[in-house]
């Protein structure tokens, strides 16, 4: 069955960054592209990117283009989401989620979420 | 960028009732539209895709309609664990792949 496990949980300071893992399994890998959305406490889900499994393009939300890099390790089925400069208000759970079709960028699996928290 | 915007933010149903959920896009995003459900504590759970195809494993009482800018998720029976949080999301055009803003679903 499709899995995806995620890194736990990050206390990271402002200005710092963070790598957010998902290792894939149950499928092959180079399939399906993986998408990162996070939500912020008590908020709704913001779309942050997606990430090819297959040749490692990616796309990803204006908002976030010059802080943000999803990449890939084939040998380890596990995709990397890095955020870097962060502030308080990227405080928030992030999610990754499989493509439910090939190329569809609609997560139709999900890991279980990692609680990144920002504070001085 | 595409807003999506859902109403009500929250609707109140009786168990049995039937529940209609609404989805507005700012441009038409043809029948690429996708709804969740989302638990506390727990990942978004995928229901419908293109507009109206359920997911796999997602019961009969889930149905999606619409299409261009105008869009419904009806729940035609309440069952207790339907009460949680819905999302739609338009993946039609990126970046970025928006979301509404939610509508919780709770229990009269």
């Amino acid at each position: 069955q499709v899995q995806l496990v995620q890194s736990g949980g990050e206390v990271k300071k402002p200005g710092a960054s963070v790598k957010v893992s998902c290792k894939a399994s149950g499928y092959t890998f180079t399939n399906y592209g993986i998408s990162w959305v996070r939500q912020a406490p008590g908020q709704g889900l913001e779309w942050m990117g997606w990430i090819s499994a297959y040749n490692g393009n990616t796309n990803y939300a204006q908002k976030f283009q010059d802080r943000v890099t999803m990449t890939t390790d084939t040998s380890t089925s596990t995709v990397y989401m890095e955020l870097r400069s962060l502030r308080s208000d990227d405080t928030a759970v992030y999610y990754c989620g499989r493509d439910l079709i090939q190329v569809s960028a609609i997560p139709g699996y999900w890991g279980q979420g990692t609680l990144v928290t920002v504070s001085s | 960028e595409i807003v999506m915007t859902q109403s009500p933010a929250t609707l109140s149903v009786s168990p049995g009732e039937r529940a209609t959920l609404s989805c507005r896009a700012s441009q038409s995003v043809s029948s690429d539209l996708a709804w969740y459900q989302q638990k506390p504590g727990q990942a978004p759970r995928l229901l419908i895709y293109g507009a109206s195809t359920r997911a796999t494993g997602i019961p009969a009482r889930f149905s999606g309609s619409g299409s261009g800018t105008e869009f419904t998720l009806t729940i035609s029976s309440l069952q207790s664990e339907d009460f949680a949080v819905y999302y739609c999301q338009q993946y039609n055009n990126w970046p970025p792949y928006t979301f509404g803003q939610g509508t919780k679903l709770e229990i009269k």
